[in-house]
């Protein structure tokens, strides 16, 4: 089973500033991770699928980068929206599909 | 637009089984993608339960295999859930989503709560 690091668990941030939240995989996924928005109550929301590729809807403040075992989603200038906490998922290989343990962004 | 919706009971007693549905719109699950199922204990973070193909074909996580069974309904359109032998471990809202690897398109959720 691949396990899926996330760091930090929790990051506080200011409005209009950057976000920078990382993504470790125990063994090569190539580009097969996607990232995940949730906000209290809701489902996840598919931000980010193949590492780098946004889903329909996604605002392109939300990039992610990175391959094989080290990944990166970056928020450019966070909004009050964008407070939530934030997955990522491996799909490479499987089963079982795996997620990270989350990183809580929170407001500075 | 798919739009996806869980439903089933809210509350089972310990030792019994577990079962979901969910009803799939906008689009027809034996045109093709996996559709699966995927829980989040309070406060926890999210597990993968298992995925189905349209075909019927079926992968579970190898932690709950031994309990669960995912099938398809093509005629209905829906998918469903029942995992047996529940214990409080198994409390959580539980997501069903079409599953192309990633998931795309999710359920609400809907909590289940194991208690007697």
């Amino acid at each position: 089973e691949i396990v899926m690091t996330q760091s930090p668990a929790t990051l506080s941030v200011s409005p209009g500033e950057r976000a920078t939240l990382s993504c470790r995989a125990s063994q090569s996924v190539s580009s097969n991770l996607a990232w995940y928005q949730q906000k209290p109550g809701q489902a996840p929301r598919l931000l980010m699928y193949g590492a780098s590729t946004r889903a329909t809807g996604i605002p392109a403040r939300f990039s992610g980068s990175g391959s094989g075992t080290e990944f990166t989603l970056t928020i450019s200038s966070l909004q009050s929206e964008d407070f939530a906490v934030y997955y990522c998922q491996q799909y490479n290989n499987w089963p079982p599909i795996t997620f990270g343990q989350g990183t809580r962004l929170e407001i500075k | 637009q798919v739009q996806l919706q869980e439903s089933g009971p809210g509350l089972v007693k310990p030792s019994e089984t577990l079962s979901l549905t969910c009803a799939v719109s906008g689009y027809s699950i034996s045109s093709g993608y996996f559709w699966g199922w995927i829980r989040q204990p309070p406060g926890k973070g999210l597990e993968w339960i298992g995925s189905i193909y349209h075909s019927g074909s079926t992968y579970y996580n190898p932690s709950l295999k031994s309990r669960l069974t995912i099938s398809v309904d093509t005629s209905k359109n829906q998918l469903s859930l029942k995992l047996s032998s529940v214990t409080a471990a198994d409390t959580a809202v539980y997501y069903c989503a079409r599953l192309q690897g990633f998931g795309d398109f999710w359920g609400q959720g809907t909590l289940v709560t194991v208690s007697s």
